[in-house]
């Protein structure tokens, strides 16, 4: 298993600010994600953070607005840069220990612009 | 990229009923296929999860049946009870990828 600390839990925010999440692991893994969830919505992948290398962006997510930052194996963070109201959501970071097992996620960071 | 569908987009049971919720998915590389439930304000949590060298996985009132042939899984709840009662996601994950792609969730009430 794996226990994920994510900061800060919850944010308010003004339009056009940027506001970085964190995401630190108890152990090293080789896999970390982020997902956004929209209110009342599903989990939408953003971006795979690569430990090392450049993050691996999904269909619609751009690195310039979702910049990621992998430094090493239990720690990476989020950046949701110019937010919008648009961006209101909550932002989740989850890690695999293994090939096709389980996702662990982080208790999430909830975000509101305004 | 991976589309999953979901379905329904909302249950409402009886206690003691059972409560069944189906998936599509779209990729045939996808081999790995878990059941996620959130409570409100809470963080996703694995229920149940089945990989595709089987067709059927049971934990106690929870059990899940895949057919790859057909790219669906199912999640079967018997007996719900009232703490059943939360929001459940199936997921695929492609080979060798991790990555999981959701589907849209179902809001699951269990009334007393």
């Amino acid at each position: 298993s794996a226990v994920i600390s994510q900061k800060p839990s919850r944010d308010i925010c003004q339009r056009g600010t940027s506001l970085t999440i964190q995401c630190q692991v108890d152990s090293q893994v080789t896999m970390m994600f982020w997902y956004r969830q929209q209110p009342g919505q599903s989990l939408t992948l953003i971006a795979t953070a690569n430990q090392g290398s450049e993050a691996t962006y999904e269909s619609g997510f751009v690195i310039d607005k979702f910049p990621i930052s992998r430094p090493n194996l239990t720690f990476s963070t989020l950046t949701v840069s110019n937010m919008s109201p648009e961006d209101s959501s909550i932002y989740l970071c989850s890690v695999n220990t293994g090939r096709n097992t389980e996702a662990f996620f982080g208790q999430g960071t909830r975000l509101t612009v305004v | 990229g991976e589309n999953v569908e979901q379905h329904p987009s909302t249950l409402s049971v009886q206690e003691g009923d059972s409560a069944v919720i189906k998936c599509t998915y779209s990729d045939s590389a996808s081999n790995y296929f878990p059941w996620y439930k959130q409570e409100l304000g809470k963080r996703p949590q694995l229920i149940i999860d089945i990989r595709s060298n089987v067709g059927e996985k049971k934990d106690q009132r929870i059990a899940v049946t895949l057919n790859k042939t057909a790219k669906h899984f199912s999640l079967h709840i018997t007996e719900t009870q009232p703490e059943d009662s939360a929001v459940y996601f199936c997921a695929a994950s492609m080979r060798n990828f991790n990555k999981f792609y959701f589907g849209s969730g179902t809001k699951l009430n269990v009334k007393p």
